[in-house]
């Protein structure tokens, strides 16, 4: 199967501190990988997404960073947060089918950012 | 820039009522599209995806969508609604360059 593994689930984190969210891919190699913030009457709004190792087309300039060290490893960063940076963060992917040309995103379980 | 637009942003309907929400893009080309919907306290789930051929396309729970390319148009429709159809509703875009757009999202509330 191809999964997602994003952790954690609920962050609480004071304003300036660093902030590191990971996300795991399994079952599947080079995919197209995303991260999005979910904000109550905004959607999700995309931020990152990554076409391969080391590519990164960023969405919307802000206080973030993202990073894909490994093929199916995609990073969220900030090095000091801010009261608005807090929301519903979603890592996804899109899926590839058996012909190898890719379907519909799936997602991660989502983390909670709180920052006070 | 490069859009998602869900102009219906709450929808209140009594159950067995005909439903339609709207979704329009902003790009030109070759585009993938999804509609997704988000339960009370769930994740997101795919109701249908358009990638080519015919352009009405059948989801899951009786959903359909009609992809309408001269007006940049993907609207979402079931002919009859469920309490159980109360949740969000979000329209996606995806372009050849692998960029996935969503819509800012409509919440749908079902009156039994």
């Amino acid at each position: 199967s191809q999964t997602i593994h994003q952790w954690p689930a609920t962050l609480v984190q004071p304003v300036g501190s660093p902030l590191s969210l990971e996300c795991t891919v399994e079952g599947t190699s080079n995919p197209n990988l995303y991260w999005y913030r979910q904000a109550a009457g905004r959607g999700l709004q995309l931020l990152f997404y990554s076409v391969g190792i080391g590519q990164i087309s960023s969405e919307v300039p802000q206080n973030l960073s993202a990073s894909r060290p490994q093929d199916r490893q995609f990073i969220l960063s900030s090095k000091k947060l801010l009261l608005s940076d807090s929301g519903f963060y979603l890592c996804a992917r899109l899926g590839q089918g058996a012909s190898g040309m890719n379907t519909e995103a799936f997602f991660g379980q989502g983390t909670r950012l709180t920052v006070v | 820039a490069q859009s998602v637009s869900q102009h219906n942003h709450h929808v209140i309907l009594s159950e067995a009522a005909s439903l339609e929400l709207g979704c329009n893009y902003s790009y030109g080309g070759t585009v993938n599209l999804f509609w997704y919907v988000q339960y009370p306290g769930q994740h997101l789930q795919l109701l249908l995806k358009y990638f080519s051929g015919d352009p009405l396309v059948k989801g899951i729970k009786g959903f359909e969508a009609e992809f309408i390319k001269s007006k940049f148009s993907f609207n979402l429709r079931k002919p009859s609604v469920q309490w159980s159809d109360t949740a969000e509703y979000f329209c996606a875009v995806k372009r050849s360059s692998y960029k996935l757009i969503f819509g800012s999202g409509t919440r749908l509330l079902v009156r039994p």
